[in-house]
């Protein structure tokens, strides 16, 4: 049973395109994390959102946190070649940290 | 800040070998470190959850025998996958956090294993 759902897995779009990526659960998390990886490197942190509803940007990608905690979603605009990679949520639950991490989403942005 | 080093960053091994993967954090002191398993194009798999000092919390699944963690010190954990088969043959990554419980983890490199 998959507890974080994200989607779409695999997106191959144009340079200059906008796309969303959605991560999606029936449990509460306490925090959700947004990890951008590339082939043969570890993940890099993009941005920790913590409250319902709070909304971040950094520089042109916009990640939201659903109202009661169980879902979120990164926004891309105007997608770069350079925004290609693995992009990974992650939720933490319970006192220990764990991370529970959905399947991931491929993005191939092509010039 | 925040940086996580890992040490091979890939490793070629013989089957029967055992093979050990440091974990690093540089900048900070980490209560708690993670290690992650993860097949090409996948998510990564937790495999385990280290604290100083303390015995290592396996997921479900993972055998604690195969895959020894060593958590000496706030800024060292340790993976030695023993008696290594081609089946272990993976990317191993470790994450680190400053905050227990935060869920806020930061990454190190991984290391490429492969069992010939």
């Amino acid at each position: 049973t998959q507890l974080l759902e994200q989607s779409p897995q695999f997106l191959s779009i144009q340079e200059g395109e906008n796309l969303t990526v959605y991560c999606n659960s029936s449990s509460v998390f306490s925090s959700l994390q947004w990890y951008r990886q590339e082939p043969g490197e570890g993940p890099v942190l993009l941005v920790t959102v913590v409250t319902g509803g709070e909304v971040k940007k950094l520089k042109r990608l916009t990640f939201q946190f659903g109202d009661a905690r169980k879902d979120s979603s990164l926004h891309i605009t105007a997608a770069q070649p350079g925004d290609t990679g693995l992009y990974l949520c992650a939720g933490a639950r319970g006192q220990g940290g764990k991370l529970i991490f959905g399947q991931g989403t491929e993005l191939s942005v092509k010039p | 800040g925040a940086v996580v080093s890992q040490h091979p960053s890939w490793v070629i091994c013989k089957s029967g070998t055992s093979v050990k993967i440091e974990c690093r954090s540089l900048d900070f002191q980490a209560t708690t470190m993670f290690w992650y398993r993860q097949f090409p194009k996948q998510s990564l798999m937790l495999m385990a959850t280290s604290n100083e000092g303390s015995k290592a919390t396996y997921e479900q699944g993972v055998e604690k025998d195969k895959f020894l963690i060593n958590h000496a010190s706030l800024t060292l954990s340790t993976l030695t996958v023993t008696s290594a088969h081609p089946e272990d043959s993976s990317f191993y990554i470790c994450s680190a956090s400053i905050t227990r419980g935060s869920g806020e983890q930061y990454f190190g490199p991984g290391t490429r294993l492969t069992v010939t």
